[in-house]
Order: C-alpha cells, then structure tokens, then sequence
C-alpha cells in the first residue's frame, strides 16, 4: 500500500517563531488535505491542495504531486496552534493519513 | 448549523455487546465518511457513502455494518464489539462537487465518539 511519512513527529517551538512541516508519499494520489487536531480532540480541515499553494492567515501549504511531497508552514506560532497536524492523501479510492506531527507552541 | 454531530460521546462495551453510533450533519453534504483514531496514529477509513442508498468500504471495515440512513444520517454499528474495535470513532462529511477530481473532497468532522471494549 501508500506510505504517507510527516516529518518531524514531534516539534516544540517558542510563540512567535515560524515552522514547517512536510508530507511524503509514495504513490500518486488523486489529492491531499492538511488537518489540524486540537488538543481536545477536534479535527478541523486546514487545506484541500492536491497541487499547489494555498494560504490562509499565518497557515500556507504547498503540494509538489509530481515529486510527492507537501509542506505545511506556519509562520508566527500562537499557543492556540498546539496539536497535532495530519496530512491525508486519496490513493485508490481510500482516505489515507499519515501519523501526524506533534506541535507544541510555549509561550 | 450545528455542523457535524455525534452520539454517544463515550461509551464502555463488554465483549460480545451491540451497539450503534450515530453520526448527524446539517450542511447538506453527499458524501458522509467514518474513520477510527487509534492512540498515536492517524484516521483509518471504515466505511465512506457517496449519497443516501450508498457505501462503501474503506481502509479496515471488518467488525462494523453502516447504514446510510437519509441524506442526513449515517450510522456505525458494532455487532459483537471485540477489545481490539476499542478507539475514538469519527464521522465526517464533504460536498461532493461534479467534475472535481478526486473522491474525498473537504471534509468537516464531528467532535468524536470515544469507545471502550473491556
């Protein structure tokens, strides 16, 4: 099957610096979605971008297909980004996620 | 607009019990989706239903029956719940939008059912 591979697993930041986050995949997919899960549990879609870049406020994600790759950044962390942040691809008709990256922001 | 709803929040089983999730929306979406999160892992597909009459499996269905019930509704059910279907259920929805390429389009999750087999 796919292998969907975020790196890093885990990353922990001061409030107000930037990161970036990247997905890899090893198949062609028919697209990609950028989820964060807050630390209560709650899933939110952040980006639909199978190619691309997309931004929205302090959140941009770009999607190279071709090279099987997206990069999720966040720029100017706030506490309120602390998480978990999943990429998700379509591949044969199925939703697959990879395991997510940890993010915690301190204040 | 409530979005995505959910019953039960949490819910202890015995093995061997019964029972069925609920899984609401009131965006009127197409495609309605479960999912299970098990600790330290992404979502895996159980079942997805592209419109009301429809489903079909996802990444690991084994161990649970959906119903598409109206466009609105689609419910989880759990036969014979085992230790293993322990985890944190998730109902989403998306719009289905003609000529876009690709099946699972945005989606918008409910907040969760948390499920114990003992």
């Amino acid at each position: 099957g796919i292998q969907v591979e975020q790196s890093p697993p885990d990353l922990i930041l001061q409030e107000g610096a930037n990161s970036t986050l990247r997905c890899n995949f090893s198949d062609s997919v028919n697209n990609l979605q950028w989820f964060h899960q807050n630390p209560w549990g709650q899933l939110i879609n952040l980006f639909y971008i199978p190619s691309g870049t997309k931004q929205n406020g302090r959140l941009s994600a770009t999607t190279v297909a071709t090279e099987r790759y997206s990069l999720l950044y966040i720029s100017s962390s706030q506490t309120t980004d602390s998480g978990v942040y999943f990429c998700a691809v379509e591949w044969v008709g199925d939703m697959r996620f990879g395991a997510g990256t940890r993010l915690t922001v301190k204040p | 607009n409530a979005g995505v709803t959910q019953t039960p929040k949490f819910q202890v089983l015995k093995t061997g019990q019964s029972m069925t999730l609920q899984c609401a929306q009131d965006m009127n979406h197409n495609s309605m989706y479960w999912y299970r999160q098990d600790p330290g892992m992404g979502l895996r597909l159980i079942y997805y239903s592209a419109s009301e009459g429809t489903t079909d499996k996802g990444e690991v269905p084994n161990g649970y029956n959906v119903s598409r019930l109206n466009k609105r509704e689609f419910s989880l059910r759990l036969e014979s719940a085992a230790p293993s279907q322990t985890s944190v259920y998730f109902c989403a929805s998306s719009e289905s939008l003609p000529g876009v390429a690709g099946r699972y389009n945005e989606q918008f999750f409910g907040p969760g059912t948390r499920l114990t087999v003992l």
